[in-house]
């Protein structure tokens, strides 16, 4: 069965450092999200893409996140510089839907844990 | 703004009767609903979802789910609990107009008791 990869599944870095985390969706998966779950409450979306293009970023904050997927396949989220509040599960999320607001589920990867020392 | 409540952070039920887990909802328009379930160390898992129709939606594993307009509530339900099916159970919801995002609730952690 085909599952979304992600890397690496734990991150432990200090405040002020650069991460990036990587994501490779289910093989024609054209809907790529990043989403952020701390601990205690659900995932709450980042960013989501249409093949290579960004169709909501609104809650990604940008002074410090980006994410790109340039081929349309897979993605890379970055944090430059990492802030303690930024300790969290970080999942990645891919769907077939090909249209904006699809009504396809998401199929999950395993999710990045990062620790924010 | 669209949003989901699940009440209860934590259900416990003994295993072999039936469980219930309650999640409400606020969006413009009509709703998609759905379930995930995501067990420790793994990514969530769709267990079903509710687009239009009959009001009963069957998922994976056993599950089911309920829609009422009237409360604007989804809650999942299964007759007979498994001690597998412990896990942390998340209701989402997204409008039916635009690109408009998923919203998951807090989640619930279900613990069935052998």
């Amino acid at each position: 069965e085909a599952e979304v990869a992600q890397s690496p599944r734990y991150k432990i870095t200090e405040k002020s450092q650069a991460v990036a985390f990587w994501c490779d969706p289910i093989s024609g998966h054209a809907t790529l999200y990043w989403y952020r779950q701390i601990l205690g409450q659900g995932p709450e979306l980042l960013v989501q893409f249409q093949d290579e293009s960004v169709v909501d970023d609104s809650q990604l904050p940008k002074d410090r996140f980006s994410a790109e997927r340039l081929k349309g396949v897979d993605s890379t989220l970055k944090i430059q510089p990492a802030e303690l509040g930024d300790s969290a599960m970080y999942l990645c999320a891919s769907s077939p839907t090909t249209l904006a607001g699809g009504l396809d589920e998401q199929f999950f990867g395993p999710g990045t844990r990062l620790t924010v020392l | 703004a669209q949003s989901v409540a699940q009440p209860e952070d934590q259900v416990n039920v003994a295993e072999g009767n039936p469980l219930t887990v309650k999640c409400t909802y606020s969006v413009s328009g009509n709703p998609y609903l759905f379930w995930y379930v995501q067990y420790p160390n793994r990514g969530l898992q769709f267990l079903l979802k509710y687009i239009t129709g009959d009001n009963l939606v069957k998922g994976s594993y056993g599950f089911e789910a309920e829609f009422n307009k009237s409360q604007t509530s989804f809650h999942l339900k299964k007759p007979s609990a498994l001690v597998s099916d412990s896990a942390l159970y998340f209701c989402a919801v997204r409008g039916n107009s635009g690109n408009t995002p998923l919203v998951f609730g807090k989640g619930t952690r279900l613990s069935v008791i052998a």
